[in-house]
């Protein structure tokens, strides 16, 4: 099993320039998520998708999309890239259900650089 | 006041000390609770989850205080490979989120 898989590893865009950032899972979990990381301030989650067929804001939204396009895959779009969105980017997933476990799995990240 | 909070550090010290990072968390209704571990630029990974009744993993223990909203890691017995960041992560009821502290860094100097 591959886990949590992320495209590109690493990008360098243009402001302005569009692009969308890729993630796929196997391990057949239900809940997908994408975060940012940026120095001294922790994960921050952008958008979610609790299960197949949703997806709801997270905490810093503005100037991303996202789409869940089956179980397996949660794309990520930045439609008009702005340096502020330079950062590293993880997608996670998890089997997210009361009283389970909800451990999430990480992919390797994908770092950006918008000039 | 931010939902989960811990010391930045860093921590630094010496191989085989005991050290021992704590948590707080705001949402009362949490309901479940993890210790990751980050090394520099890479992906987080899943250290311990955290149970009510306290847990212990080889030189690991997580330890959980609903009544005063906090969990704790010890590491004994400290490793050079032990240095990293590690990440609390919370999450509250009624939602699909996690929610992650900005991490504690520690350094075991040999």
């Amino acid at each position: 099993n591959a886990g949590v898989t992320q495209t590109p590893k690493f990008q360098v865009l243009k402001t302005g320039q569009s692009m969308t950032l890729q993630c796929a899972q196997d391990m057949n979990h239900n809940s997908m998520y994408w975060y940012r990381q940026d120095p001294g301030m922790g994960l921050r989650l952008i958008y979610y998708s609790a299960s197949e067929g949703t997806t709801d804001k997270g905490e810093v939204p503005n100037g991303y999309n996202v789409s869940r396009l089956n179980k397996r895959e949660f794309s990520l779009r930045l439609e008009s890239a702005a340096p502020s969105q330079t950062s590293v980017y993880f997608c996670a997933s998890s089997d997210f259900r009361t009283g389970g476990s909800n451990e999430q799995f990480f992919g390797p990240g994908t770092r950006l650089t918008v000039l | 006041r931010k939902e989960v909070e811990q010391d930045p550090g860093p921590f630094n010290v010496p191989e085989g000390a005991t050290v021992a990072f704590n948590c707080t968390y705001s949402n009362s209704a949490s309901q479940s609770f993890f210790w990751y571990r980050q090394d520099c630029r890479k992906e987080p990974k899943l250290l311990m989850s955290v149970y009510s009744s306290g847990n212990e993993d080889g030189r690991f223990t997580a330890q959980l205080n609903r009544a005063s909203q906090y969990i704790s890691l010890l590491i004994r017995d400290s490793k050079l490979s032990d240095s990293a960041t590690y990440l609390c992560v919370v999450t509250p009821s009624g939602t699909y989120k996690y929610i992650f502290g900005t991490g504690t860094r520690l350094k075991v100097l040999a």
